[in-house]
């Protein structure tokens, strides 16, 4: 089955810095790639995706990249503000089969104001 | 807004108890997720409805017993749980079953007693 592995699972930077948050996984069938946020109490939310047959996504300061050779996608945060403060997320799924998303373990990422 | 709602948001019972947890959604979705999660974890997957139909069982104890009376609608029901079941309910909803963008729901915070 497919295994994803995320890193770092806490990041702590300063207000106005980037966020690089890692992940790779295993099975090459994978092609959907998702990334979670999840506030403390709240529920996870989609903030970007990317699909294989794409490299790179960008969504105002969130940026996903996707290296299918190196079976890694990486979610870039630029100019953090403290409400990026959160548990992010990231999973990969399968183009057929079961369609089952695999998560990463999260990464818990604090924005100091 | 919440587009999935949940209820109950909190839900304490005994070991003997039977209870319901319930989710539903208005966007027109036609798949439909059971998650569970621990704290400080990522989301594990339970069940999954496809067009009303159960398309995946992740080998989850009897004790829960899921239920999609129609395309808007998803019931988990509850009984005989064990104190280690206490976690945070989580339904979600896509447009399909396939590699789509998953709306979650607030969640049911369980506690057995």
């Amino acid at each position: 089955g497919e295994n994803v592995e995320q890193h770092p699972s806490t990041l702590s930077v300063q207000e106005g810095d980037s966020a690089v948050i890692k992940c790779t996984y295993s099975d090459s069938a994978s092609n959907y790639f998702p990334w979670y946020k999840q506030e403390l109490g709240k529920r996870p939310q989609l903030i970007i995706d990317i699909r294989s047959n794409v490299g790179e996504k960008k969504d105002q300061r969130i940026a996903v990249t996707l290296n299918k050779t190196a079976k890694h996608f990486s979610l870039h945060i630029t100019e953090t503000q403290p409400e990026d403060s959160a548990v992010y997320f990231c999973a990969a799924s399968p183009s057929g089969g079961s369609y089952i998303p695999t998560f990463g373990r999260g990464t818990s990422l604090i924005v100091h104001p | 807004d919440t587009e999935v709602t949940q209820t109950p948001k909190h839900l304490v019972m005994g070991m003997t108890n039977k209870k319901s947890l319930k989710c539903e959604q208005h966007m027109g979705h036609r798949a439909m997720y059971w998650y569970k999660q621990k704290a400080k974890k990522p989301p594990e997957l339970m069940f999954v409805y496809s067009y009303e139909k159960l398309s995946i069982n992740e080998s989850v104890p009897s004790r829960f017993s899921p239920e999609c009376p129609n395309s808007s609608l998803l019931n988990l029901h509850l009984h005989a749980l064990q104190p280690e079941d206490s976690a945070l309910y989580l339904c979600a909803s896509s447009q399909k079953f396939g590699n789509q963008p998953q709306h979650f729901g607030d969640g049911t915070r369980l506690s057995i007693l």
